[in-house]
């Protein structure tokens, strides 16, 4: 069984939608991080967290530590926020990647 | 400030060479991790230095090996490549990786024939 699922796959979405990444993990985290990877291969720490919420401009990402859920919420979406979103969730010190959400955003 | 620089950027090199990489973490990280990225396997932690000394280390053979010097920057190297070594690897720098945002840098893509 993987040790974290992201959804979805793949994601389209028109300019302006608000938009949800889903990320589940198996078994209990110290942090997880949200990452940002553009074509090209740079990667952007977009949050680090461990409990709660955090907010960021147009970014909003959430943690429920007993669902062992997170999400990454996008407002208003643009078509520069088309990239790769990778949740990597740290069990003890070891730094695990799920398989990343493609975004799209048309405009 | 500078952010995380990585040299070289672009490598070609054939089967049974060995390569070095070098990461340059942004003035006072102490944390300098390196992670593989491959179109299969995508995003996987090589390891992590924290104050010269390997602190974590992930599921990979021995062939790859690091260190990290008393000014943070670090290298990485592997002997022996293999095809499957074909790969972006990337270094991120932080404060303390276990209670700090990483920030990565552009990556070494290496490629082997």
């Amino acid at each position: 069984k993987n040790e974290v699922e992201q959804s979805p796959q793949n994601l389209t979405a028109q300019e302006g939608e608000f938009i949800t990444i889903n990320c589940s993990y198996s078994v209990g985290i110290s942090a997880l991080h949200w990452l940002q990877q553009h074509p090209g291969g740079g990667i952007v720490s977009l949050f680090m967290l461990s409990s709660g919420k955090k907010k960021h401009g147009r970014l909003i990402a959430t943690i429920n530590i007993q669902e062992k859920h997170s999400s990454l919420h996008i407002t208003a979406s643009h078509p520069r926020d088309s990239a790769v979103y990778i949740c990597a969730p740290t069990y003890g010190n070891k730094l695990v990647f799920g398989a990343g959400t493609i975004l799209r955003v048309k405009s | 400030k500078a952010g995380v620089t990585q040299t070289p950027r672009y490598l070609i090199k054939t089967r049974g060479q060995q390569v070095t990489l070098s990461c340059s973490p942004i003035s006072g990280h102490r944390s300098v991790s390196w992670y593989q990225q491959t179109p299969g396997q995508g995003l996987q932690f090589l390891f992590e230095y924290f104050s010269e000394t390997q602190r974590n280390k992930g599921n990979f053979p021995g062939r790859f090996s690091g260190r990290q010097f008393s000014n943070s920057r670090s290298e990485m190297n592997v002997s022996t490549l293999e095809l499957g070594d074909s790969a972006l690897y990337l270094c991120a720098s932080s404060v303390d990786r276990n209670t700090d945002t990483q920030y990565f840098g552009p990556g070494t893509r290496l490629t082997v024939l």
